[in-house]
């Protein structure tokens, strides 16, 4: 069974910084291109950053492209999010998605960062 | 970036009804090479989303029967021919053709 667990969540202040992770089992981890996107509180989904199997090519939405990192480590199948210089706006649930061509097929629960 | 508007925001459905929801991208998701990158999702409260459909019309694994999509170019449906009282949630609709993915407001349906 395919499972995706996010964690690392939590307050932060403006400007302040919080690394999130997505441990991932019941697939092959590193075959596979993973994405973070975001659900503001009451809002709908946006996109944040996708990397490839292997880590070399990493790609991210303008709103956060210097300030957020995404990283992998396939021994520990495990993808992360750095995120920098948070902002107010950056408060939402940030979800691990498993890319499947042209779609996410697996979603995890979500990890929940509020920056106030 | 590519713009999803769904239609209705909301919907109140009877059960064994059926229930339609559409979506329409500001441009066209068909690719090169003849694939057409339209999903939907529902979000069932308190969940995290799960994929119903994808390619249009590709029904995810395990997924009912009743869930049905359609459309081309711009402009695409989904269809439940008998709403359950388990299909509660929102549903939207997402962009795959390229980065960044998209998607629609969501569609809140309630029995």
């Amino acid at each position: 069974e395919v499972q995706l667990v996010e964690s690392g969540g939590g307050l932060v202040q403006p400007g302040g910084s919080l690394r999130v992770s997505c441990a991932a089992s019941g697939f092959t981890f590193s075959t596979s291109w993973m994405h973070w996107v975001r659900q503001r509180p009451g809002e709908g989904f946006f996109w944040v950053s996708r990397i490839s199997d292997d880590g070399n090519r990493k790609d991210y939405a303008d709103s956060v492209a210097g300030r957020f990192t995404v990283s992998r480590d396939n021994g520990m199948s495990t993808m992360y999010l750095q995120m920098n210089s948070l902002r107010v706006d950056d408060t939402a649930t940030y979800y691990c998605v498993r890319d499947q061509t042209g779609t996410g097929d697996y979603w995890g629960k979500g990890t929940l960062v509020t920056v106030s | 970036d590519i713009v999803m508007t769904q239609t209705p925001l909301s919907l109140s459905v009877t059960p064994g009804q059926a229930a339609s929801i559409s979506c329409k991208s500001s441009q066209s998701l068909l690719n090169s090479v003849g694939k057409t990158y339209l999903s939907w999702f529902l979000q069932k409260p308190g969940q995290s989303p799960q994929l119903l459909i994808h390619e249009v019309s590709r029904r995810f694994s395990g997924v009912p029967a009743r869930f049905s999509g359609s459309g081309s170019g711009t402009d695409f449906t989904l269809e439940i021919s008998r709403v359950e009282a388990e299909d509660v949630g929102v549903y939207h609709c997402m962009s795959g053709l390229s980065l960044p993915w998209t998607f629609g407001q969501g569609t809140k349906v309630e029995i």
